[in-house]
């Protein structure tokens, strides 16, 4: 059930893209992006429904593939502020599942 | 507002030794949820809940047990604490699944089992 992320980490300097891979072996109707600090809790980031257009949040943007059941996230011209873990989130029926998690971290 | 609110923050038990983790929410939130995280597992659903007098169970929900008798809390029971219970947990709640919006997470509570 729980979505698998890709890559589980990587290591950026500022000013690099990135971008997060999110698969889900059940059909997507919406997906969301949290990023979580060491030592902190989840924040939410952006939801993308079925059929919905592209979102973003500062630099952060996001897609929805229905048909390959995937969603990436797109980090452009990163910031040391974006370091952290990003988590894709997929809710099933009443549940909702957390992905593998990815470690971003950004260096001077 | 408060928002999401966890008690305590920090905790340490002895195996067999029960507790009881607090999550309060002023957002009037239908939907409430524990998740467990530890290294390399990512988070796991523990018990969730649609509103109150209403819960369920999630992915792990073996040695917890919780209940929604308003719509403001829900707490997490240890029955018998076991080192393997040892974690990080969040409470996390959302106006109503699937309805579009994201999920506000409590602080946490670090619990240890020794």
């Amino acid at each position: 059930q729980q979505p698998v992320q890709s890559p589980q980490a990587v290591i950026l300097r500022e000013g690099e893209d990135a971008v997060i891979n999110c698969s889900s072996s059940k059909a997507l109707y919406s997906v969301h992006w949290y990023r979580q600090k060491h030592g902190e809790a989840p924040v939410f980031l952006m939801i993308l429904l079925k059929g919905g257009e592209q979102m973003r949040h500062e630099k952060i943007s996001a897609s929805f593939n229905e048909k390959k059941q995937q969603s990436s996230l797109y980090l452009t011209a990163s910031q040391l502020s974006y370091s952290g873990t990003y988590f894709c989130g997929i809710p099933t029926g009443n549940q909702f599942y957390f992905g593998t998690g990815t470690s971003l971290t950004v260096i001077p | 507002n408060a928002g999401v609110t966890q008690t305590p923050k920090f905790q340490v038990l002895k195996t067999g030794q029960s507790m009881t983790l607090q999550c309060a929410q002023d957002m009037n939130h239908e939907y409430m949820s524990w998740y467990r995280q530890d290294p390399g597992m990512g988070l796991r659903l523990i018990h969730y809940s649609v509103g109150a007098g209403i819960t369920d169970q999630g992915e792990v929900p073996n040695g917890y047990n919780v209940s929604r008798s308003t719509t403001e809390d829900f707490p997490l029971r240890l029955l018998s604490a076991a080192p393997s219970q040892t974690s990080v947990y969040f409470c996390a709640t959302v106006p109503g699944q699937g309805k579009g919006y994201g999920y506000t997470f409590g602080s946490g509570t670090r619990l240890t089992v020794v």
